[in-house]
Formats: C-alpha cells, structure tokens, sequence
C-alpha cells in the first residue's frame, strides 16, 4: 500500500484566492482526519470523518475552511478565502476505527499565502 | 478538558547518549497512549502503543514507560543516533467511543555529532 496520499506538496498562493487541499486514505480505513501544524501551536484537529460522513468538524477555524469527503478514497479540504495566517503544514491521516486507533499520516502539504 | 502537556520543549544530546522525554496528561477516561516520532518534513509516525495494563514496552532503543495512576509516560532513548533527530509527540486516546485522540505539542531532539 502507498500510503496516504496527499496533493500538493506544496502550494504557494496569494491572500484571497481558494487553495484546495487533496487526499487519499489507507485503502479499507473508516475513519479520516485533518490536521493542521503550525511552530507556534502544533497539531490541531480540524475535522473527522468517519465512514465518509463528517463527525466533528469544532476545529475547523471559520467558515472560509471546509471539507468534503464523497467517497471512500477521497477527501478535500477548501479554504475560501485564504489569508496569510492560513499559512502552514496541513497533513491528512487514516485510521480504522478501533479501540487501538493508530492514526496514518500523509507527507503534509506545504501551504504559504502571501 | 483532556490535555497533554510534553516536557521538555526541546533537548539536544551529543550522539550515543540517552535522553527520556516526559508526557503528563488528563485525559479520561484513559484508552491509551502513543508516541510518535515526526522527522523534519514528514508526517508523525507511530513509535510504541500503551494501554492501561501496561508499564514498560520497547521498540528497539526506543522505551516508553506508562503510570497509569500518575498519568504520566516517558519515553527513553537509547545510544541516541543523529537519524533520532525529531519531534517526539505524545497522543492520548480516551475510550467510550470516541476515536479523537489529544495530541502533545511534542518535544524536538537534536542529536548532535
């Protein structure tokens, strides 16, 4: 298995535009995550599915960030606008859903917006 | 509210020393607690996996220890190596069907040559 898969690796873009985050889980895991990672606070949690249906998404900074996940195999995560404070390593993992849920993470992607 | 708090920050080590790092949380009730290691430009990877039942478990150089009462953990290394050179975070899971683990701001190593 690859792995999670994230796109892109990198994404540089200017305050204002829409920046669409890709992913794609562990084959046969239930459970999807989003998260962002940034020096000054670490790894925040901002939103899960779990068998393709949104669970909780209370990390989820305002309304310009949301996430879709229409399959099994796919997730998004969209901000719209960005803005310059949007700026850091947004990773997406995959788990099964189980008592012993290890969490397997993507690379991350890479986002600055100018 | 479940925290996790690391200590410490960051620590550079000479190579071939030990170091522990500390995990002290409050989340409950308690299901169990990972390590995982985050080298510079990937995403964290798990290192050990403790549930209540148990106290000590090894991966290689690496052994965390788990106080269950105290609810603290440690994580030793030993004959530290430069490719140690990491984040280490600590994630604590409570049980009663929630899947969404409390994760540490993580301690950085550097092992220095």
């Amino acid at each position: 298995d690859a792995g999670v898969i994230q796109s892109p690796r990198h994404e540089v873009t200017e305050m204002g535009q829409e920046v669409t985050l890709r992913c794609k889980p562990i084959s046969g895991h239930n459970s999807l995550f989003w998260y962002r990672q940034t020096m000054m606070r670490g790894l925040e949690l901002l939103i899960y599915f779990n068998n393709n249906v949104p669970i909780d998404d209370s990390g989820m900074p305002e309304d310009r960030f949301s996430a879709k996940m229409p399959n099994a195999s796919f997730s998004t995560l969209k901000i719209q606008p960005s803005e310059p404070r949007d700026s850091a390593v947004y990773f997406c993992a995959s788990s099964l859903a189980s008592l012993y849920n290890e969490q397997f993470f993507g690379p991350g992607t890479r986002l600055t917006v100018l | 509210k479940n925290q996790v708090e690391q200590s410490p920050q960051s620590l550079i080590i000479l190579e071939g020393k030990n170091c522990t790092l500390q995990c002290n949380y409050t989340v409950s009730p308690f299901s169990n607690l990972r390590w995982y290691k985050q080298d510079t430009g990937r995403g964290p990877v798990s290192l050990t996996i403790m549930t209540f039942s148990e106290n000590t478990k090894s991966n290689g150089r690496y052994t965390a220890t788990l106080d269950a009462d105290t609810k603290q953990s440690s994580l030793h290394i030993t004959a530290s190596q430069l490719s140690d050179s990491a984040s280490y975070i600590c994630v604590v899971s409570a049980s009663g069907g929630s899947y969404i683990p409390t994760f540490g701001r993580g301690t950085s190593l550097i092992v220095h040559p």
